[in-house]
Formats: C-alpha cells, sequence, structure tokens
C-alpha cells in the first residue's frame, strides 16, 4: 500500500541555516505530494503542494521537488527563522483520494 | 472567515466512560474528515463524510467508535467505552466538494486532545 518516510526528528538548528527534511513515499501510480506544517497549538496547516514529476512546490521560503525517479520530495529552506519551529508531516494522496502522512519532523530553530 | 472548530481542546477521562468530540467545518465546505494523531505518529484517516452520508468509514473501529454528521454540516465523534490506547489528538478537517475539482485542499481544526486514565 501507499506510504510515507520522513527523516525522524527533533532537527534543531542555528537561525539562518540552511534546512533539508528528506522525504520518500512508496505508492502505485501517479501521486500527488503535500508538505504540511503543525505550530504548536495549532492545527495542520497546507505549506506547499506538487501534483505531477518533476514539480516544484514553494511557499514562504521553502520548496520541494517530486522526484520520480527516487520516489522523493525534500523540503528546504535556504535561511530559517525562529518562526519556522514546528512539526513538518510530509503526505501523498493517491487514487484513493486518501491523504497518508508520514510521521512528522520537529524543526527547533535556536536564535 | 472561520476556520474549522473543534470543541472541547481538551479532555481526560477515565476508562470505560464514554467521550465525545465536537466540530464544524468552514462554511461551504461538504466533506469533512476525522483524523487520529498519536504521539509521535502522522494522522490516520477515521472517516470521510460527503455531506450528511459516510463515503470512507474502513478505519474507524466500529465497536466502539461512531460518528454523524447531521444535515451535512456539523459533526460529532462519540467513542463508547474507551479505552487507554484511545488517547490521542483526535482532528477534524473539511474541504470543498471533490467531485469539483482535482484537488480540494484540507483545512485541519486545532483538534481535541484526549488523555484516557
Amino acid at each position: 500500500g501507499n506510504s510515507v518516510t520522513q527523516m525522524e526528528g527533533p532537527v534543531t538548528l542555528s537561525e539562518e541555516a540552511f534546512l533539508t527534511i528528506n522525504c520518500t513515499y512508496t505508492a502505485t501510480g501517479y501521486p500527488s505530494l503535500f508538505w504540511y506544517v503543525q505550530y504548536p497549538g495549532e492545527g495542520l496547516q497546507l505549506l506547499l503542494k506538487a501534483t505531477k514529476a518533476d514539480d516544484k512546490g514553494s511557499n514562504k521560503g521553502f520548496e520541494a521537488t517530486y522526484r520520480k525517479e527516487t520516489t522523493s520530495f525534500h523540503l528546504e529552506k535556504g535561511s530559517v527563522q525562529v518562526s519556522d519551529s514546528a512539526v513538518y508531516f510530509c503526505a501523498l494522496r493517491g487514487a484513493t483520494n486518501k491523504l497518508i502522512f508520514g510521521t512528522g519532523t520537529l524543526l527547533a530553530v535556536q536564535p | 472567515e472561520a476556520g474549522v472548530v473543534q470543541s472541547p481542546r481538551y479532555k481526560i477521562i477515565e476508562k470505560k466512560q464514554p467521550v465525545a468530540f465536537w466540530c464544524n467545518p468552514i462554511s461551504g465546505h461538504n466533506t469533512l474528515y476525522w483524523y487520529r494523531q498519536n504521539l509521535g505518529q502522522g494522522p490516520e484517516l477515521l472517516i470521510r463524510y460527503e455531506n450528511e452520508e459516510a463515503v470512507d468509514d474502513s478505519q474507524l473501529p466500529k465497536d466502539r467508535f461512531s460518528a454523524e454528521r447531521l444535515k451535512g454540516v456539523d459533526s460529532t465523534l462519540k467513542i463508547q467505552p474507551a479505552e487507554l490506547g484511545d488517547s490521542a489528538v483526535y482532528l477534524c478537517a473539511s474541504s470543498l466538494d471533490p467531485q469539483r475539482a482535482s484537488y480540494n485542499e484540507q483545512f485541519f481544526g486545532p483538534g481535541t486532545r484526549l488523555t484516557v486514565l
């Protein structure tokens, strides 16, 4: 069945550091891929998405590229801020229209 | 515009007691989802409604869990009786009619954190 694997946290970075959170997936067909973010005390919010191979999703300085050859959708940001501290979830949506989430990666950015 | 509203935000009960969670989706959103998020895990779908019809409840433990969405607007998820393993965050989400677009973003509420003692 469909599944998502993302790197375990926590990831601790200093402000202005480069961020990468790895995400790989297993799916039949051509899923859509997403990154969601959960700030402390809040619900999940869609951060970015990509619906087909080689698409790049971007938002708030974050980027992720849909790589079909490596079945990956790694999240990157060139310069993180303290306000980026949150839990990040990689997810896919397959033919059944159901969202499948990874386990989440906690990012802590220190000033 | 108001987001997805859930109540209560926190609930502590003893095992074998009943508990109910309430969700009010974004106005105009036809599709409503209930997820369970265990500690350190991603959300897992329990049930999906399109209007008042449950179209996917394959992951709902029907021996103790029930849900309803009367009038196709707000929804209630109930557990009776609760077990220790039910401790989790219960998330509600809503989206527009999925038949009208290739993808409709799901908007999530803040969740209800349930602790069963």
